[in-house]
């Protein structure tokens, strides 16, 4: 069973443009969380789609957003990018909802904003 | 508590040692516990999720239990060998369902 993928693995873009993040979600699952990594920080969470509806949004601008297909790939959007948005961004996909299955990573996007 | 904490923030061990961490979470409003070991330049990696007051996992040489009353977990790594060196998560499922908050993590290293 393929695992779950991210794409771009590396990304390297300048303040004030924006960046779309993709994630494949592992066959069968229909939850979809992104979260952001920052060094000192812990995994902060972003956001959950399940069936293609936004479940929840952790405490992030509107400059973030995301959406999910039908097939459960995942989009996430980073708009005006700022230096501090420089992070690790992963995907998990569960079969269910997050906070009850456990979630399956991707290896991650690492974002550079110069 | 308000947030997910864990402690120790890291820990040096040597092999063959057993060891522990904790992991304290608001006891209100609970619905999941999980653990996650992340190790340098892999993804996360799901080790338990716990629900219930009182449970206890087990996972070859690593097991947890859950106090969901009081709001902490532990999870203990028998006969610790080098390739257990990793960051290890807790996470806390609450209402808000889908949210998983996160601690900072224990960062484990087993010297050979």
């Amino acid at each position: 069973k393929a695992g779950v993928t991210q794409t771009p693995r590396y990304l390297i873009k300048t303040r004030g443009q924006q960046v779309t993040l993709s994630c494949s979600p592992i066959s069968g699952h229909r939850s979809v969380s992104w979260y952001q990594q920052t060094p000192g920080q812990g995994l902060q969470f972003l956001f959950e789609y399940f069936s293609e509806t936004q479940r929840n949004k952790g405490n992030f601008p509107g400059r973030f957003s995301g959406r999910q297909f039908s097939n459960s790939r995942s989009e996430m959007n980073v708009s005006t990018l700022e230096l501090g948005d420089s992070a690790l961004y992963l995907c998990a996909s569960s079969f269910g909802l997050a906070a009850y299955n456990e979630q399956f990573f991707g290896p991650g996007t690492r974002l550079t904003v110069l | 508590i308000l947030n997910v904490e864990q402690s120790p923030q890291s820990l040096h061990v040597q092999e063959g040692d057993s060891t522990n961490f904790t992991c304290s979470f608001p006891s209100s409003n609970f619905y999941a516990l999980h653990w996650y070991r992340w190790e340098t330049a892999k993804s996360p990696e799901a080790l338990f999720v716990m629900t219930l007051n009182g449970d206890e996992k087990k996972k070859g040489r690593i097991s947890a239990t859950l106090n969901t009353k009081e709001g902490y977990s532990y999870l203990y790594i028998k006969g610790s060998q080098p390739e257990d060196s990793a960051t290890y998560l807790c996470a806390r499922g609450g209402t808000s369902y889908g949210k998983l908050t996160f601690g900072q993590g224990t960062i484990l290293t087993v010297h050979p």
